[in-house]
Protein backbone atom coordinates (compact mmCIF):
# COMPACT_ATOMS: atom_id res chain seq x y z
CA UNK A 1 0.00 0.00 0.00
CA UNK A 2 1.30 3.58 -0.78
CA UNK A 3 2.31 5.68 2.23
CA UNK A 4 -0.53 8.25 2.81
CA UNK A 5 -1.49 9.37 5.93
CA UNK A 6 -4.26 11.55 6.71
CA UNK A 7 -4.75 13.50 10.08
CA UNK A 8 -7.19 13.76 11.64
CA UNK A 9 -9.18 11.07 10.77
CA UNK A 10 -12.49 12.57 12.34
CA UNK A 11 -13.23 16.25 13.27
CA UNK A 12 -15.81 18.36 14.60
CA UNK A 13 -15.61 22.06 14.35
CA UNK A 14 -18.26 24.94 14.67
CA UNK A 15 -19.02 27.10 12.05
CA UNK A 16 -16.77 29.99 11.46
CA UNK A 17 -13.84 28.27 12.68
CA UNK A 18 -10.40 27.54 10.89
CA UNK A 19 -9.72 24.15 10.02
CA UNK A 20 -6.25 22.34 8.87
CA UNK A 21 -6.52 18.81 7.63
CA UNK A 22 -3.12 17.41 7.12
CA UNK A 23 -1.70 14.77 4.20
CA UNK A 24 1.59 13.24 4.74
CA UNK A 25 3.16 10.75 2.09
CA UNK A 26 6.33 8.98 1.97
CA UNK A 27 6.31 7.50 -1.52
CA UNK A 28 8.45 11.00 -2.59
CA UNK A 29 5.36 11.61 -5.14
CA UNK A 30 5.03 14.57 -7.23
CA UNK A 31 1.83 15.09 -7.21
CA UNK A 32 -0.95 15.39 -4.51
CA UNK A 33 -4.34 15.80 -4.25
CA UNK A 34 -7.60 17.06 -2.08
CA UNK A 35 -10.61 15.62 -3.35
CA UNK A 36 -13.93 15.79 -1.16
CA UNK A 37 -16.46 13.12 -1.24
CA UNK A 38 -20.24 13.78 -1.05
CA UNK A 39 -23.47 11.84 -1.96
CA UNK A 40 -24.13 12.08 -5.41
CA UNK A 41 -21.65 13.96 -6.55
CA UNK A 42 -18.32 11.04 -6.45
CA UNK A 43 -15.32 12.75 -5.63
CA UNK A 44 -14.50 16.30 -6.47
CA UNK A 45 -11.10 17.73 -6.62
CA UNK A 46 -10.13 21.00 -4.24
CA UNK A 47 -6.65 21.71 -5.11
CA UNK A 48 -3.97 19.97 -6.14
CA UNK A 49 -0.07 20.87 -5.93
CA UNK A 50 2.21 19.67 -9.11
CA UNK A 51 5.20 20.17 -6.64
CA UNK A 52 6.87 22.38 -3.77
CA UNK A 53 4.96 25.24 -3.39
CA UNK A 54 3.40 24.82 -7.14
CA UNK A 55 -0.32 24.31 -6.11
CA UNK A 56 -3.45 25.22 -8.53
CA UNK A 57 -7.23 25.20 -8.34
CA UNK A 58 -9.85 22.60 -9.18
CA UNK A 59 -13.40 21.73 -9.38
CA UNK A 60 -14.75 23.22 -6.31
CA UNK A 61 -11.49 25.05 -4.59
CA UNK A 62 -13.96 28.52 -3.19
CA UNK A 63 -13.48 28.44 0.63
CA UNK A 64 -10.39 26.39 0.68
CA UNK A 65 -6.63 27.02 0.80
CA UNK A 66 -3.81 24.58 0.37
CA UNK A 67 -0.08 24.47 1.16
CA UNK A 68 3.28 22.52 0.05
CA UNK A 69 5.98 23.74 2.03
CA UNK A 70 7.68 19.60 1.75
CA UNK A 71 7.34 17.22 -0.79
CA UNK A 72 5.97 14.85 1.68
CA UNK A 73 3.21 17.27 3.00
CA UNK A 74 0.19 18.50 1.56
CA UNK A 75 -2.45 21.18 4.01
CA UNK A 76 -5.98 21.93 3.05
CA UNK A 77 -7.37 24.63 5.20
CA UNK A 78 -10.74 26.01 5.49
CA UNK A 79 -10.23 29.72 6.16
CA UNK A 80 -14.39 29.72 8.26
CA UNK A 81 -15.96 26.36 8.45
CA UNK A 82 -19.58 26.57 6.92
CA UNK A 83 -21.99 23.07 7.28
CA UNK A 84 -21.85 23.15 3.31
CA UNK A 85 -18.16 22.17 3.90
CA UNK A 86 -19.09 19.20 5.92
CA UNK A 87 -17.68 16.25 3.82
CA UNK A 88 -15.24 13.35 4.03
CA UNK A 89 -12.10 14.57 2.53
CA UNK A 90 -9.86 12.29 0.81
CA UNK A 91 -6.05 12.87 -0.07
CA UNK A 92 -4.20 11.27 -3.08
CA UNK A 93 -0.76 11.01 -4.44
CA UNK A 94 0.21 10.33 -8.08
CA UNK A 95 3.80 9.39 -9.51
CA UNK A 96 3.44 11.07 -12.71
CA UNK A 97 0.65 13.10 -14.57
CA UNK A 98 -2.14 10.16 -16.09
CA UNK A 99 -1.64 7.63 -13.43
CA UNK A 100 -3.28 5.89 -11.20
CA UNK A 101 -4.03 7.98 -7.60
CA UNK A 102 -3.39 6.25 -4.38
CA UNK A 103 -5.62 8.05 -1.88
CA UNK A 104 -5.68 7.95 1.96
CA UNK A 105 -8.59 7.01 4.64
CA UNK A 106 -9.83 10.05 4.50
CA UNK A 107 -11.08 12.57 7.20
CA UNK A 108 -14.45 12.91 7.94
CA UNK A 109 -15.32 16.52 9.00
CA UNK A 110 -18.39 17.49 10.40
CA UNK A 111 -18.69 21.70 10.63
CA UNK A 112 -21.91 22.51 13.04
CA UNK B 1 -20.86 20.27 -14.49
CA UNK B 2 -20.81 16.36 -14.19
CA UNK B 3 -18.62 15.06 -17.19
CA UNK B 4 -18.72 11.56 -16.08
CA UNK B 5 -22.14 9.83 -14.74
CA UNK B 6 -22.87 6.56 -13.12
CA UNK B 7 -27.02 6.42 -13.28
CA UNK B 8 -26.91 3.09 -11.28
CA UNK B 9 -26.21 4.32 -7.53
CA UNK B 10 -26.89 0.82 -6.79
CA UNK B 11 -27.00 -2.83 -8.11
CA UNK B 12 -27.20 -6.80 -6.60
CA UNK B 13 -26.37 -9.94 -8.33
CA UNK B 14 -25.95 -13.35 -6.58
CA UNK B 15 -22.72 -14.84 -6.18
CA UNK B 16 -20.90 -16.05 -9.21
CA UNK B 17 -23.15 -14.36 -11.70
CA UNK B 18 -21.80 -10.90 -13.66
CA UNK B 19 -21.62 -7.86 -12.33
CA UNK B 20 -21.79 -5.08 -14.94
CA UNK B 21 -21.44 -1.52 -14.21
CA UNK B 22 -22.11 1.26 -16.26
CA UNK B 23 -20.43 4.74 -17.00
CA UNK B 24 -21.00 7.43 -19.43
CA UNK B 25 -18.96 10.38 -19.82
CA UNK B 26 -19.52 13.54 -22.12
CA UNK B 27 -15.90 14.62 -22.60
CA UNK B 28 -14.31 13.43 -25.69
CA UNK B 29 -10.98 14.57 -24.97
CA UNK B 30 -10.92 12.01 -22.13
CA UNK B 31 -8.46 9.34 -22.74
CA UNK B 32 -7.69 7.53 -20.27
CA UNK B 33 -10.26 5.68 -18.08
CA UNK B 34 -9.94 4.28 -14.57
CA UNK B 35 -12.19 1.88 -11.73
CA UNK B 36 -11.64 2.35 -8.31
CA UNK B 37 -12.99 0.28 -5.50
CA UNK B 38 -14.14 1.68 -1.94
CA UNK B 39 -14.83 -0.02 1.45
CA UNK B 40 -16.79 1.77 4.18
CA UNK B 41 -14.44 3.90 6.06
CA UNK B 42 -11.55 3.09 3.53
CA UNK B 43 -10.22 5.75 0.53
CA UNK B 44 -10.73 4.43 -2.95
CA UNK B 45 -7.97 1.71 -4.31
CA UNK B 46 -7.56 1.51 -7.99
CA UNK B 47 -9.12 -1.31 -9.53
CA UNK B 48 -8.46 -1.21 -13.31
CA UNK B 49 -7.72 1.08 -16.33
CA UNK B 50 -8.01 1.22 -20.30
CA UNK B 51 -6.50 4.19 -22.45
CA UNK B 52 -8.72 5.41 -25.13
CA UNK B 53 -6.88 3.66 -28.16
CA UNK B 54 -7.83 0.47 -26.40
CA UNK B 55 -11.72 -1.41 -26.36
CA UNK B 56 -10.98 -3.63 -23.76
CA UNK B 57 -8.96 -4.62 -20.88
CA UNK B 58 -8.59 -7.65 -18.83
CA UNK B 59 -7.43 -8.39 -15.19
CA UNK B 60 -8.68 -11.66 -13.56
CA UNK B 61 -11.96 -11.61 -12.88
CA UNK B 62 -12.34 -7.70 -14.08
CA UNK B 63 -12.48 -6.02 -17.84
CA UNK B 64 -13.37 -2.74 -18.75
CA UNK B 65 -14.75 -2.04 -21.87
CA UNK B 66 -15.23 1.25 -23.54
CA UNK B 67 -16.65 2.37 -26.76
CA UNK B 68 -15.62 5.89 -27.53
CA UNK B 69 -18.25 6.61 -29.89
CA UNK B 70 -21.21 5.91 -27.45
CA UNK B 71 -18.97 8.01 -24.62
CA UNK B 72 -19.52 4.87 -22.40
CA UNK B 73 -17.68 2.32 -20.88
CA UNK B 74 -18.35 -0.66 -18.46
CA UNK B 75 -16.74 -3.11 -15.99
CA UNK B 76 -17.25 -6.76 -15.80
CA UNK B 77 -16.49 -8.56 -12.73
CA UNK B 78 -17.02 -12.55 -13.28
CA UNK B 79 -18.01 -14.31 -11.45
CA UNK B 80 -18.87 -11.53 -8.64
CA UNK B 81 -17.97 -12.66 -5.31
CA UNK B 82 -19.14 -11.18 -1.74
CA UNK B 83 -15.71 -9.82 -1.05
CA UNK B 84 -16.23 -7.39 -4.25
CA UNK B 85 -19.55 -6.04 -2.33
CA UNK B 86 -17.96 -2.29 -2.39
CA UNK B 87 -19.00 1.44 -4.06
CA UNK B 88 -17.42 1.78 -7.56
CA UNK B 89 -16.24 4.73 -8.99
CA UNK B 90 -15.94 5.49 -12.80
CA UNK B 91 -13.22 8.16 -13.30
CA UNK B 92 -11.81 10.02 -16.30
CA UNK B 93 -8.91 12.43 -17.60
CA UNK B 94 -7.18 14.07 -20.16
CA UNK B 95 -3.52 13.61 -20.57
CA UNK B 96 -1.53 16.33 -19.00
CA UNK B 97 -4.54 17.62 -17.26
CA UNK B 98 -4.37 16.90 -13.34
CA UNK B 99 -8.43 17.00 -13.10
CA UNK B 100 -9.07 13.43 -12.81
CA UNK B 101 -12.97 13.51 -12.93
CA UNK B 102 -15.41 11.32 -10.66
CA UNK B 103 -18.55 9.55 -11.42
CA UNK B 104 -20.95 9.35 -8.56
CA UNK B 105 -20.73 5.72 -7.48
CA UNK B 106 -22.36 2.86 -7.90
CA UNK B 107 -23.24 0.80 -4.88
CA UNK B 108 -22.75 -3.58 -5.80
CA UNK B 109 -23.61 -5.66 -3.35
CA UNK B 110 -23.05 -9.33 -4.15
CA UNK B 111 -25.44 -11.93 -2.01
CA UNK B 112 -24.16 -15.14 -1.12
Amino acid sequence: DAGITQSPRHKVTETGTPVTLRCHQTENHRYMYWYRQDPGHGLRLIHYSYGVKDTDKGEVSDGYSVSRSKTEDFLLTLESATSSQTSVYFCAIQGRSNEKLFFGSGTQLSVL
Amino acid sequence: DQQVKQNSPSLSVQEGRISILNCDYTNSMFDYFLWYKKYPAEGPTFLISISSIKDKNEDGRFTVFLNKSAKHLSLHIVPSQPGDSAVYFCAASVYGDNDMRFGAGTRLTVKP
